[in-house]
């Protein structure tokens, strides 16, 4: 989906580090949401957040934090309490589809490698 | 907790083969949608479905929602290698407005050429 950047595509960090992924959006959507996606598997919701400033825990929040400074912007870090880092990180914003309930656009997303 | 069951969960197909997948909710939902991910890829969302039994068709791919809303199923016709990938069909989160999705294993396709 256009309107979603994330960066990098590949990262690779050792272990014990705390990394930072981009994600930025010029759909001028209030909503965000990271996942997280290992091999075979669905998507799990790590953060999300409804407006600027405010932010909640999703399903697997541990090890992981995030800002929402900006509209456009929700960065997430991945820090050393993450015991499981490696995966597919992937961004989301939504917007109200006019027959009710909420679309999701996704980023690229980021391929996390912790050696 | 709420949930979403998808079967199956892998399906290998001839190329010109039907394929279909259903999905299984515990509650009655609002809506159901359906998404897409090629492999090395990201979701993208196909449709939504809202009322009690309703079809829709985009070209080769037929949805369905249930009767009682708690199941859903897309059938692609004569399959093709561009419909390789991995098909979810996430519900909303409970009641809230959040857009919060909860999303299954989905079922992952295979084409054969």
């Amino acid at each position: 989906d256009g309107g979603i950047t994330q960066s990098p595509k590949y990262l690779f960090r050792k272990e014990g580090q705390n990394v930072t992924l981009s994600c930025e959006q010029n759909l001028n959507h209030d909503a965000m949401y990271w996942y997280r996606q290992d091999p075979g598997q669905g998507l799990r919701l790590i953060y999300y957040s409804q407006i600027v400033n405010d932010f909640q825990k999703g399903d697997i929040a541990e090890g992981y934090s995030v800002s929402r400074e900006k509209k456009e912007s929700f960065p997430l870090t991945v820090t050393s309490a993450q015991k499981n880092p490696t995966a597919f990180y992937l961004c989301a914003s939504s917007m109200i589809l006019t027959s009710g309930g909420m679309r999701q656009f996704f980023g690229p997303g980021t391929r996390l490698t912790v050696l | 907790g709420q949930q979403v069951m998808q079967i199956p969960q892998y399906q290998h197909v001839q190329e010109g083969e039907d394929f279909t997948t259903y999905c299984n909710s515990s509650t009655t939902l609002s809506n159901i949608q359906w998404y897409k991910q090629r492999p090395g890829g990201h979701p993208v969302f196909l449709i939504q479905l809202v009322k009690s039994g309703e079809v829709k068709k985009q070209k080769r791919l037929t949805f369905q929602f249930g009767e009682a809303k708690k199941n859903s199923s897309l059938h692609i016709t004569a399959t093709q290698t561009t419909d390789v990938g991995t098909y979810f069909c996430p519900v909303p989160h409970g009641s809230s407005n959040t857009g919060k999705l909860i999303f299954g294993q989905g079922t992952t396709l295979q084409v054969k050429p």
